[in-house]
């Protein structure tokens, strides 16, 4: 298995800032991900983060407004730019070891924007 | 889109009994996986069938697959109170990318 952790774990942030989160596994995963869940809602995939270039998004999300990074096989980021009330959820990396097809999760982060 | 759709969306149980969630989904998969989250948190992954599989066990938890009627099932035998969670299914399909359904929010009372 692999253990994912995420920094920060929450945050309340104010309209108009972004915020950058961090996504750590303890083991070489080919896949990452990065998913939003809204309140009281399941989870929809923002991007799969590819190591040494540009994340691969799903349609309605957008580089600009959601820059990834994932500089190397154990390490990403994602930040949420220009935010607004709608963008209160939490965001979750996760990562998939190879051969595995199983993906775990980081704990989340959550995020409220006033 | 969402292509996973659990039912029930709430369940709520007496401890010792059985929970049963089903899961449907629209297109063809390579597998299914099912997840809990308790309150709001990180997923944590129960099991994961194959396309090819029927049946699958771990532990108290039992799901199958009936791909012909795209469609799964997970069920909790003598559930226990820290069994109260939120359960999710969620199908991938080639893409290494999953989808999940919207969760059923499962209570068991002491």
């Amino acid at each position: 298995s692999a253990v994912i952790s995420q920094k920060p774990s929450r945050d309340i942030c104010q309209r108009g800032t972004s915020l950058t989160i961090q996504c750590q596994v303890d083991s070489q995963v080919t896949m990452m991900f990065w998913y939003r869940q809204q309140p009281g809602q399941s989870l929809t995939l923002i991007a799969t983060a590819n190591q040494g270039s540009e994340a691969t998004y799903e349609s309605g999300f957008v580089i600009d407004k959601f820059p990834i990074s994932r500089p190397n096989l154990t390490f990403s980021t994602l930040t949420v730019s220009n935010m607004s009330p709608e963008d209160s959820s939490i965001y979750l990396c996760s990562g998939e070891l190879g051969g595995t097809d199983t993906q775990y999760f980081g704990p989340g982060t959550r995020l409220t924007v006033l | 889109s969402q292509q996973g759709e659990e039912d029930p969306q709430a369940l709520s149980i007496q401890e010792g009994e059985n929970a049963t969630m089903n899961c449907s989904y629209k297109t063809s998969i390579n597998n299914l996986q099912w997840y809990r989250q308790n309150s709001g948190r990180g997923l944590v992954h129960l099991i994961l069938i194959r396309s090819n599989e029927r049946e699958k066990h771990s532990g108290r938890l039992r799901v199958t697959l009936d791909t012909s009627k795209k469609s799964s099932s997970l069920l909790i035998t003598a559930s226990r109170a820290a069994d109260t969670a939120s359960y999710f299914c969620a199908t991938e399909g080639g893409s290494e990318k999953l989808v999940f359904g919207k969760g059923t929010k499962l209570t068991v009372n002491p």
